[in-house]
């Protein structure tokens, strides 16, 4: 059982490139969400999805744009890359409905924006 | 809004030492209270996690928390360190409603002395 899976590990962009974190789950888990990790700031809230074909916008939302077509995927994109997106973003799976019901979360993509 | 405090930003231990995280939360209803280790390039894992009942609730890797309403904490504890027990550790809320927006502390760093 793969669980959370996140691709690439590693990613160097340059100021105003896009480009697209992917983040898979086969645990058919209807809650994804996409963190970014930052030191000394803990884990923030980027974007979020209850089920296929709804987002809604976290903490952090801006310069960054998701889509929820399926249970399984929830890729985070980038649209003009900034040096202040330079961060480890995790995405984080988990059932809804169920309260308490703990995160899944994948190993993370560390990205360098230059 | 919903936050989580650890006062602790760095904490060096003896291995065979006791150990002791702090975590404070602000929340208006008692919330579902977790802790996760981080190992060094790796994602988050869950070692435990409080509901409701009992308040002293058991984890992996032989840790433990206890949950006290009337500080609003939920503090980690381990009787015995070990080197492998090097990490970072996040406390985490969740309010156990639809959507299931969890909040994270920004973390403790353990370091173990051999």
């Amino acid at each position: 059982n793969a669980g959370v899976t996140q691709t690439p590990k590693f990613q160097v962009l340059k100021t105003g490139q896009s480009m697209t974190l992917q983040c898979a789950q086969d645990m058919n888990h209807e809650y994804m969400s996409w963190y970014r990790q930052d030191p000394g700031m803990g884990l923030r809230l980027i974007h979020y999805s209850v089920g296929a074909g709804i987002t809604d916008q976290g903490e952090v939302p801006n310069g960054y744009n998701v889509s929820r077509s399926t249970t399984e995927d929830f890729p985070l994109r980038l649209l003009s890359a900034a040096p202040s997106q330079t961060s480890v973003y995790f995405c984080a799976s988990t059932l809804t409905g169920t309260g308490g019901s703990p995160l899944h979360f994948g190993n993370g993509t560390r990205l360098t924006v230059t | 809004a919903q936050s989580v405090t650890q006062p602790d930003i760095h904490i060096t231990v003896s291995e065979g030492a006791s150990l002791e995280l702090r975590c404070n939360y602000s929340y208006g209803a008692t919330p579902y209270l977790f802790w996760y280790v981080q190992s060094p390039g790796q994602g988050l894992q869950l070692l435990l996690k409080y509901f409701s009942g009992d308040t002293l609730v058991q984890g992996i890797k032989g840790f433990e928390a206890e949950f006290k309403r009337s500080q609003s904490s939920f503090n980690l504890r381990k009787p015995s360190v070990h080197w492998s027990d090097a990490a970072e550790y996040f406390c985490a809320v969740a309010p156990g409603n639809y959507g299931q927006n969890f909040v994270f502390g920004p973390g403790t760093r353990l370091s173990v002395l051999p």
